[in-house]
C-alpha cells in the first residue's frame, strides 16, 4: 500500500483564489511528520511546512496552511490568495520514527494558477 | 536564502565517464544528507542516506558500486557515477538534515539537483 496518497495529478486556480491540494498517508507509527515541498520548473524542492503527528494544532507558515485530521490520516495543503508564481509540482511527504529521518513521497500535484 | 548547495546543476558526459556531483550545506552543519533521483513527472526516489565519517546506507536496488557516495566532512557530501550509462541519465537532487528554525524538529532542506546526461 502507498504510504503518501496523492490523488489529483493536476489542479487549476485562479489568481487570488484559495486551493487546496489533497494528501492522505498510511502509517502504523505513533510518532510521524508530515511535509509539503514545492518544485517549480527549475527543479529545486522548497520545504513548505511542517506538522507533527502530536501537533495539537494545524501548521501555518504565511499564506499555507495545513489541514491536520489525524483520525482520517489527511494533511492538505491550502494555499490562500493564490499568486501565479505559484504554479509548481506539489509533494506531500511523511517521515515515520521508524524510518531515521527518511522521507516518504507523494506522486506529486502540478498546481496551475492562471491570471 | 538557498541553505543547500549542488555543483554543477548541469552536466553532460560520454558514456563509461565518471561524473562526481557535489552537495554542501551552507551555514550549517549536516552530519546527515541523503541523494535522490527523479525522472521526468515523478516523484524523488531516495537512492542513499550519507552519513559523516561512516559509509552510506543505501536503498534497496541501488548499486553502491556505482554510485559511491562520500560524506568526508560535515558540510559536503558526493555522488559519483561511475561509469555512467545512458540509461543513468536523470536529475539527482540532495538534501540536507537542518533543525526548524524555531522548531523541535529537523527537515530536509535540498539542493537545487543535477541534470545529468550520459551520451
Amino acid at each position: 500500500a502507498q504510504k503518501i496518497t496523492q490523488t489529483q495529478p493536476g489542479m487549476f486556480v485562479q489568481e487570488k483564489e484559495a486551493v487546496t491540494l489533497d494528501c492522505t498517508y498510511d502509517t502504523s507509527d505513533p510518532s510521524y511528520g508530515l511535509f509539503w515541498y514545492k518544485q517549480p520548473s527549475s527543479g529545486e524542492m522548497i520545504f513548505l511546512i511542517y506538522q507533527g503527528s502530536y501537533d495539537q494544532q494545524n501548521a501555518t507558515e504565511g499564506r499555507y496552511s495545513l489541514n491536520f485530521q489525524k483520525a482520517r490520516k489527511s494533511a492538505n495543503l491550502v494555499i490562500s490568495a493564490s499568486q501565479l508564481g505559484d504554479s509548481a509540482m506539489y509533494f506531500c511527504a511523511m517521515r515515520e520514527r521508524s524510518g531515521y529521518s527518511t522521507l516518504t513521497f507523494g506522486k506529486g500535484t502540478m498546481l496551475l494558477v492562471s491570471p | 536564502g538557498a541553505v543547500v548547495s549542488q555543483h554543477p546543476s548541469r552536466v553532460i558526459c560520454k558514456s563509461g565517464t565518471s561524473v562526481k556531483i557535489e552537495c554542501r550545506s551552507l551555514d550549517f552543519q549536516a552530519t546527515t544528507m541523503f541523494w535522490y533521483r527523479q525522472f521526468p513527472k515523478q516523484s524523488l526516489m531516495l537512492m542513499a542516506t550519507s552519513n559523516e565519517g561512516s559509509k552510506a546506507t543505501y536503498e534497496q536496488g541501488v548499486e553502491k558500486d556505482k554510485f559511491l557516495i562520500n560524506h568526508a566532512s560535515l558540510t559536503l557530501s558526493t555522488l559519483t557515477v561511475t561509469s555512467a550509462h545512458p540509461e543513468d541519465s536523470s536529475f539527482y537532487i540532495c538534501s540536507a538534515l537542518r533543525r526548524l528554525t524555531g522548531g523541535n524538529t529537523d527537515t530536509q532542506y535540498f539542493g537545487p539537483g543535477t541534470r545529468l546526461t550520459v551520451l
